[in-house]
């Protein structure tokens, strides 16, 4: 089954605005990873934060992680036109396998 | 560094053919993972591979998919008599090492479809 699971969402915001989009997990991770997937492309990996970590940032993006409630939040901030795409959450089990949930759709509206 | 090719973009097969589907890692890396992702689907897991083993294929299905990574040249994916339910975007991911701390390079696909 997969361990990492959005909050199935499709945000649609105005250019400058953050958006949150949520992510719950299953079992004990060692880590979690966000990946963006533009329209018709392939994945692009974002942010990683491990379990022993509670939040990061990385340029506009910042991640929590709450192992007691096994959720993740990912926060873009000041979203550009470019943002616009499907953001995914994954967890690593077994063999390397990463379990990915079904994304979050974010549209910025320019 | 060119980072992972996946060839061909977009495949189309007629029911009962086959399909092939290629990926080569990023230089240096020699684990190799396919996934498959349905429309408005995240990705599954399918395979895991190194050169010339396979780890992991508890996401393949059992008849007419397999999966080789050889010595030289690139993984490839092969299905044998496609059916609809194939269609999908096929995506390859490489990493250098198994330590699961770093993300993992992706493709951009290849979109198979069968008609």
């Amino acid at each position: 089954s997969q361990q990492g699971e959005e909050d199935p969402q499709a945000l649609s915001i105005q250019e400058g605005e953050n958006a949150t989009m949520n992510c719950s997990y299953k079992t004990s991770i060692n880590n979690l990873q966000w990946y963006r997937q533009n329209s018709g492309r392939g994945l692009v990996h974002l942010i990683l934060i491990r379990s022993n970590e509670r939040e990061k940032h990385s340029g506009r993006l910042r991640v929590t992680l709450d192992t007691s409630k096994k959720s993740s939040s990912l926060l873009i901030t000041a979203s550009r036109a470019a943002d616009t795409a499907s953001y995914f959450c994954a967890s690593i089990y077994g063999n390397n396998r990463l379990a990915f949930g079904k994304g979050n759709q974010v549209v910025v509206i320019p | 560094n060119a980072g992972v090719m996946q060839n061909p973009r977009h495949l189309v097969r007629r029911r009962g053919q086959e399909a092939r589907l290629r990926c080569s890692p990023m230089k240096g890396h020699s684990h190799v993972y396919w996934y498959r992702q349905l429309p408005e689907e995240g990705l599954k897991f399918m395979v895991y591979l190194q050169k010339e083993n396979i780890i992991d294929e508890s996401g393949m299905p059992k008849e007419r998919f397999s999966a080789e990574f050889p010595k030289e040249g690139p993984s490839i994916l092969r299905i044998q008599q496609v059916v609809r339910g194939d269609s999908a975007a096929y995506f390859c991911a490489s990493s250098l090492t198994t330590d699961y701390n770093y993300g993992y390079t992706f493709g951009s696909g290849t979109r198979l479809t069968v008609v």
